[in-house]
């Protein structure tokens, strides 16, 4: 069984700048959510999609969005790029949603830095 | 207060040592308690589940989780150097899910 799939694994964007992030979960997955991790603040979750609709979302500014797709993939873009925004992405895919069982399968993240 | 806080390390212990992973929470709502482990330039996975209070083990690992204290620990036992990882608490309400910042471990040979 295929793992999630994260694209690209690691850009340099300059500050102003927008970035999609892509993401396909497990087959069979319908829930992804999104992380970002920080050697500061560790694990900070961004939004959860199920089904394409968002479930969930996290308290980061209306700069990060994400979508999802009828097949489960999913994008998150950040627009106007921050120096701060510089961080480890992470997509996890669960069977039915992260506060069901907690059992999230995590890709390898895509690394962003913001110069 | 974060909701959830675990200390960042770094921790270091020879091989063979016993070796405790501990956050606590604020949010009396949690009742799923997870462990992650997360090698370098890899993104977490799995290690133990527990729901509720009480006690689990899985080979050298054993969770705990005492939720009077609002307290979960992590045991690994006989460590190797294949244990040095960054080790995650995290925990859900059944709606959500929050992580501990990572505790980073090395096991010296």
């Amino acid at each position: 069984k295929a793992g999630v799939t994260q694209t690209p694994r690691y850009l340099i964007k300059t500050r102003g700048q927008q970035v999609t992030l892509s993401c396909s979960p497990i087959s069979g997955h319908r829930s992804v959510s999104w992380y970002q991790q920080t050697p500061g603040q560790g694990l900070q979750f961004l939004f959860e999609y199920f089904s394409e609709t968002q479930r969930n979302k996290g308290n980061f500014p209306g700069r990060f969005s994400g979508r999802q797709f009828s097949n489960s993939r999913s994008e998150m873009n950040v627009s106007t790029l921050e120096l701060g925004d510089s961080a480890l992405y992470l997509c996890a895919s669960s069977l039915n949603g992260q506060g069901n069982t907690g059992e999230l399968f995590f890709g390898e993240g895509s690394r962003l830095t913001v110069l | 207060q974060k909701e959830v806080e675990q200390d960042p390390g770094p921790l270091s212990v020879p091989e063979g040592a016993i070796v405790s992973l501990n956050c606590t929470y604020s949010n009396s709502a949690f009742q799923y308690f997870m462990w992650y482990r997360q090698y370098s330039r890899k993104g977490p996975e799995l290690l133990m589940y527990t729901y509720s209070s009480g006690n689990k083990e899985d080979g050298r690992f054993t969770a705990q989780v005492d939720k009077s204290s609002k307290y979960i620990s992590l045991f690994i036992r006989d460590s190797q150097p294949s244990d040095s990882a960054t080790y995650l608490c995290a925990m859900s309400d059944n709606n959500d899910m929050r992580f501990g910042a990572g505790t980073r471990l090395t096991v010296k040979p």
